[in-house]
């Protein structure tokens, strides 16, 4: 089955350090979703990344998605304490308009101030 | 800021209890889904709804089962607890058929059975 891998599982930074989780699928996908969960809390979506090659920021995070849709990355830059928790990236199925994520692992980001 | 409520917060319950986890959206979203996360690891899912009366199973295999007798609402109901279902347990939704789907989820049910 289809599976969502993530790299690495673990990273602990400076605050003012650059930071980068990697993402990667066995399948192509027709979409790729990166959601953040804070330490005791719940996965909060970040963003969406639907074509081939795509780059999108949000602020200090740097989101692409490769050109054969099969991976991604999410790369932050001069971390700060605020960026502390779990990044997760998530694609869909492949096949059918049934519409359900695949989990990656996560990297759980601490940050020393 | 999403409208999806989970309770209660906590559970601490004994072995063989039946317990129902509630979870509740106000968005009018189709779809909802209710994963399982252990500390500091992935989301499994147990169990998705494309709409009333619609229940699937999901990923892994879970001895809880769900219904979906109203869109704003999914419980997940355990008819006999066991410490081996001590997990935090997230509901989400999301809008059917929308090419950005995205999931909000709530704040989750963390299950301890003792």
């Amino acid at each position: 089955g289809q599976q969502v891998m993530q790299i690495p599982q673990y990273q602990h930074v400076q605050e003012g350090e650059d930071f980068t989780t990697y993402c990667n699928s066995s399948t192509t996908l027709s979409n790729i979703q990166w959601y953040k969960q804070r330490p005791g809390g719940h996965p909060v979506f970040l963003i969406q990344l639907v074509k081939s090659g795509e780059v999108k920021k949000q602020k200090r995070l740097t989101f692409q998605f490769g050109e054969a849709k099969k991976n991604s990355s999410l790369h932050i830059t001069a971390t700060q304490t605020t960026d502390v928790g779990t990044y997760f990236c998530a694609g869909p199925r492949s096949g059918g308009s049934n519409y359900k994520l695949t989990f990656g692992k996560g990297t759980l980001l601490t940050v020393n101030p | 800021e999403a409208d999806i409520y989970q309770t209660p917060r906590y559970l601490v319950i004994g072995t063989g209890k039946k317990i129902t986890l509630e979870c509740s959206q106000t968005m009018g979203h189709d779809k909802m889904y209710w994963y399982q996360q252990d500390p500091g690891m992935e989301l499994h899912l147990i169990h998705y709804s494309y709409g009333v009366n619609s229940t699937e199973k999901g990923d892994l295999s879970s001895e809880s089962t769900v219904s979906r007798i109203r869109t704003e609402h999914f419980p997940l109901t355990l008819e006999s607890a066991r410490p081996s279902h001590t997990s935090q347990y997230l509901c989400a939704s999301s809008e059917l058929g929308r090419l950005n789907e995205k999931l909000f989820f709530g704040s989750g049910t963390q299950l301890s059975v003792l």
